[in-house]
């Protein structure tokens, strides 16, 4: 089975701390995702990478960076987090770019951002 | 720009009852796929079910099943004898580019 890891379930940071999520992924996947999920506005997309060093903006990249310097682990970077970035951000990875290919969720991270 | 919308954003029904969910879409593509994905909770989100635009045939995994309608562009989910395991949050998704486009999601409680 996949299995998709996240470093915390849950987070609380302080306005202007920078903040580090980390994603784990074991399957050798070639696509990383993450996403921010909101009540109401469903899941967005932050950033994604489809090889190592290789990253792609999403819908909603403002704020974020991200990071992955070996296959299995992509990094999502809050440089001075905000109070409206509180949310759960998931990870997500698939095996290979394709328009068919099931993504495979973490349990995500609830940050709260005071 | 694509866009998927989910309506009823919570649903209730009687365990073994049967239960539709409902997700709208629009692209401009002609090659794409959908699913069907649940959120139970405090626990990872999993794959329900996916349909591949060019396939007439809805797809089916067990108690689950898709009445896919693309002229209309309608993609609903319907549980069958629903169980009490089946309460989560429901999210359809559209892919024609390898990214996932989401619905706002479907609160599903499944009473006993």
């Amino acid at each position: 089975d996949v299995k998709v890891t996240q470093s915390s379930r849950y987070l609380v940071k302080r306005t202007g701390e920078k903040v580090f999520l980390e994603c784990v992924q074991d399957m050798d996947h070639e696509n990383m995702f993450w996403y921010r999920q909101d009540p109401g506005l469903g899941l967005r997309l932050i950033y994604f990478s489809y090889d190592v060093k290789m990253k792609e903006k999403g819908d909603i990249p403002e704020g974020y960076s991200v990071s992955r310097e070996k296959k299995e682990r992509f990094s999502l970077i809050l440089e001075s987090a905000s109070t409206n970035q509180t949310s759960m951000y998931l990870c997500a990875s698939s095996l290979v770019s394709g328009i068919a290919y099931e993504q495979y969720f973490g349990p995500g991270t609830r940050l709260t951002v005071t | 720009a694509q866009t998927v919308t989910q309506s009823q954003p919570e649903m209730s029904v009687q365990e073994a009852e049967t239960v539709t969910l409902s997700c709208t879409y629009d692209t401009s593509e002609n090659n794409y796929y959908l699913f069907w994905y649940k959120q139970p909770p405090s626990r990872q989100m999993i794959l329900v079910i996916r349909q591949e635009a060019y396939k007439q045939q809805n797809a089916t995994e067990n108690r689950f099943s898709v009445n896919f309608q693309k002229a209309a562009k309608s993609f609903s989910l319907k549980i069958s004898d629903s169980q009490l395991g089946d309460t989560a949050m429901y999210f359809c998704a559209l892919s024609n580019t390898g990214k996932l486009i989401f619905g706002q999601g479907t609160t599903l409680q499944v009473k006993p």
